[in-house]
């Protein structure tokens, strides 16, 4: 089944404490994105990437940082997570360009204490 | 980057059409409009996409005029598993920007 997995689903942690979530797709795509999602405030792009090694900053991208090592891969990390990084955060790719068709993940929520 | 402007909210009846319309004057030449629908929890799913007059599929329908600065998704005859939030994105198919979704419209079907 075509699809894009994360993981964790659901994370509680404290400040400070680096943690990584995965995402994987298995449908060949050369584009994949990261967004959180906050009340009131919509969907909004943290990083995307275009390929393998290539990353490059959304909307949100301060506290975060990502990689792209391997096509079907593109882990989020928080080396030092606050607080204000308490969101629902979703992970998408899509066949080649940004403007295609867009598959997400089912999404990781995230507590920082 | 084309900012959309959609209603924040609308209500509607099981059986009926839904039409919402996205505002978008500075759409760009090579830009294309494309609609999502998220419902509580779960990531966004694609509906519908196109670049001018209309374009149709088994769930929904999209109208965009010439002048492009405006489009509307037709959702026919809804059901209460409609009920979710409906985002307009305008941007182009080619490029390395970021995606921006708004704030989108939060549709309530009603028995």
């Amino acid at each position: 089944e075509a699809q894009v997995t994360q993981n964790p689903r659901y994370l509680i942690t404290v400040t400070g404490k680096k943690l990584t979530v995965t995402c994987s797709q298995n449908m060949n795509h050369e584009y994949m994105s990261w967004y959180r999602q906050d009340p009131g405030l919509g969907l909004r792009q943290i990083y995307y990437s275009m390929n393998v090694e290539v990353t490059d900053k959304g909307d949100v991208p301060e506290g975060y940082k990502v990689s792209r090592k391997e096509k079907r891969n593109f882990p989020l990390i928080l080396e030092s997570p606050s607080p204000n990084q308490t969101s629902l955060y979703f992970c998408a790719s899509s066949l080649e360009i940004s403007y295609n068709e867009q598959f997400f993940g089912p999404g990781t929520r995230l507590t920082v204490l | 980057l084309a900012k959309t402007t959609q209603p924040i909210s609308m209500d509607s009846y099981e059986g009926q059409e839904v039409n919402i319309t996205c505002s978008h004057n500075n759409i760009a030449t090579n830009d294309y409009i494309t609609w999502y629908q998220q419902f509580p929890s779960q990531g966004p799913r694609f509906i519908i996409q196109g670049y001018k007059t209309k374009v149709t599929n088994e769930v929904a329908s999209l109208f965009i005029p010439a002048d492009r600065k405006s489009s509307t998704l037709s959702l026919p005859r809804v059901s209460l598993s409609d009920t979710a939030v409906y985002y307009c994105l305008v941007g182009a198919y080619t490029g390395r920007r970021a995606l921006t979704f708004g704030s989108g419209t939060r549709l309530q079907v009603q028995p």
